[in-house]
């Protein structure tokens, strides 16, 4: 079936320090969607991309839209100890298509 | 306050019993959705329903079955064909026009004694 790949699989970092982490496939997606969980939790919304090239932030959050739209990252700036968690990559195939969800990258912040 | 709600938080099933893991919505959402997750992967996806009445097989249906009697609520049930029922379910939901903009619920975790 389709698979994303989602890199890293875990990072552990120094408080305040910047993260990066993204996502490929060798499928084309129409939209990227980027999730937290935390433990226990379901899966929380941060950001959603529409279109190719699309550079989107919320707050201390950056995520692109790749201009091949077979890639996405997600860049955290100036982490805090409270951005632990799971964050998880989804890509939607088509038009009203199933997402599709990376493995994952599980974030440790020391503080 | 809108929200998605899944009942309850921890679930118990024994060897050879169904089960049934609650999901409302009160957002007015036409599309429902139950994932599957297994430590240290992603969200497989069960089963899907876009409208009232209807509904489709995910990757993993096997063993599972749902319903989609009313609009708010999408419930599944974890049959005894389901061999390796322990896991983190997730219930999500979206609206028809933004159907992959899909907004999670707290989540079950059935485990099998």
């Amino acid at each position: 079936g389709q698979q994303l790949n989602q890199s890293p699989q875990s990072m552990f970092i120094q408080e305040g320090e910047d993260v990066s982490m993204n996502c490929t496939s060798s499928s084309i997606f129409n939209t990227w969607l980027w999730y937290k969980q935390d433990p226990g939790e379901g899966p929380v919304l941060l950001i959603a991309l529409y279109k190719a090239g699309e550079l989107t932030s919320n707050g201390r959050l950056t995520a692109q839209f790749g201009i091949t739209r077979k890639d996405s990252f997600l860049n955290i700036s100036a982490s805090i100890p409270s951005d632990v968690g799971i964050y998880f990559c989804a890509g939607q195939l088509g038009q009203g298509g199933k997402l599709i969800f990376g493995q994952g990258t599980e974030l440790s912040v020391k503080p | 306050d809108g929200g998605i709600t899944q009942s309850p938080k921890y679930l118990f099933r024994k060897e050879g019993q169904n089960v049934t893991l609650s999901c409302e919505q009160n957002l007015n959402h036409d599309a429902m959705y139950w994932y599957r997750q297994d430590p240290g992967q992603g969200l497989r996806l069960i089963y899907y329903s876009q409208i009232v009445n209807d509904f489709q097989k995910g990757d993993i249906a096997e063993g599972y079955s749902v319903s989609r009697e009313k609009k708010e609520s999408f419930p599944l049930t974890v049959t005894s064909a389901q061999k390796n029922p322990t896991a983190f379910y997730l219930c999500a939901s979206a609206s028809r026009r933004y159907q992959e903009t899909q907004y999670f619920g707290p989540g079950t975790r059935l485990l099998v004694l």
